[in-house]
């Protein structure tokens, strides 16, 4: 199976600042990297996919970058509604897998 | 507008068999996969396996391969999940998500479902 290691597993911030997430895959997987978000008690929402693609509706702040073994996740201005939780997903080899998560907490 | 729609929550007893359910609207079932994700309380997202409506073609994941099957009935547009013996441990939340290929990321995701396990 390929691994997915997200770091960090949480952070805090503040509204209005600049994150970023790392997930790193134990084999290269191309592009076939996608990044989910969650808020409590709801289902994830994709953001993210092929690593840099933006998912129709959601907003410019969040960007993915990164290919082969190693990508990120930024948001580039921190909103209320940001302060949950995110998972990046391997999609280049079954089975698909999600790396562990980033708790995203305010300061 | 498309949906995934999944059957309500379930409360079974060890040993019991389970059939949960995914049904798709606003689109054409079979054009896309769907994959099932589970999430144990309080855990991350753990991906099961996933089915190609248009020819039933499936893939495990090696943590649930024999534990549970994955089905569809493209004439109602619905696919499934379905356990013949249930543990205590399959306690967790069950989501379902429409894949349009490996490249595309899961775009539209079902509500879940709560699927609880206890004597």
């Amino acid at each position: 199976d390929i691994q997915m290691t997200q770091s960090p597993s949480s952070l805090s911030a503040s509204v209005g600042d600049r994150v970023t997430i790392t997930c790193r895959a134990s084999q290269s997987i191309s592009s076939y990297l996608n990044w989910y978000q969650q808020k409590p008690g709801k289902a994830p929402k994709l953001l993210i996919y092929a690593a840099s693609s933006l998912q129709s509706g959601v907003p410019s702040r969040f960007s993915g970058s990164g290919s082969g073994t190693d990508f990120t996740l930024t948001i580039s201005s921190l909103q209320p509604e940001d302060f949950v939780s995110y998972y990046c997903q391997q999609s280049y080899g079954t089975p698909w897998t999600f790396g562990q998560g980033t708790k995203v907490e305010i300061k | 507008e498309v949906q995934l729609v999944q059957s309500g929550a379930e409360v079974k007893k060890p040993g019991e068999s389970l059939r949960i359910s995914c049904k798709g609207s606003g689109y054409s079932f079979t054009t896309y996969w769907i994959s099932w994700v589970r999430q144990m309380p309080g855990k991350g997202l753990e991906w099961m396996g996933r089915i190609d409506p248009s020819d039933s073609f499936t893939n495990y994941s090696p943590s649930f391969q024999g534990h549970v099957t994955i089905s569809t009935d493209k004439s109602i547009s619905t696919a499934y999940l379905q356990w013949s013996s249930l543990k205590a441990s399959d306690t967790a939340m069950y989501y379902c998500a429409r894949h349009g290929g490996s490249s595309t990321g899961g775009d539209y995701w079902g509500q879940g479902t709560l699927v609880t396990v206890s004597s």
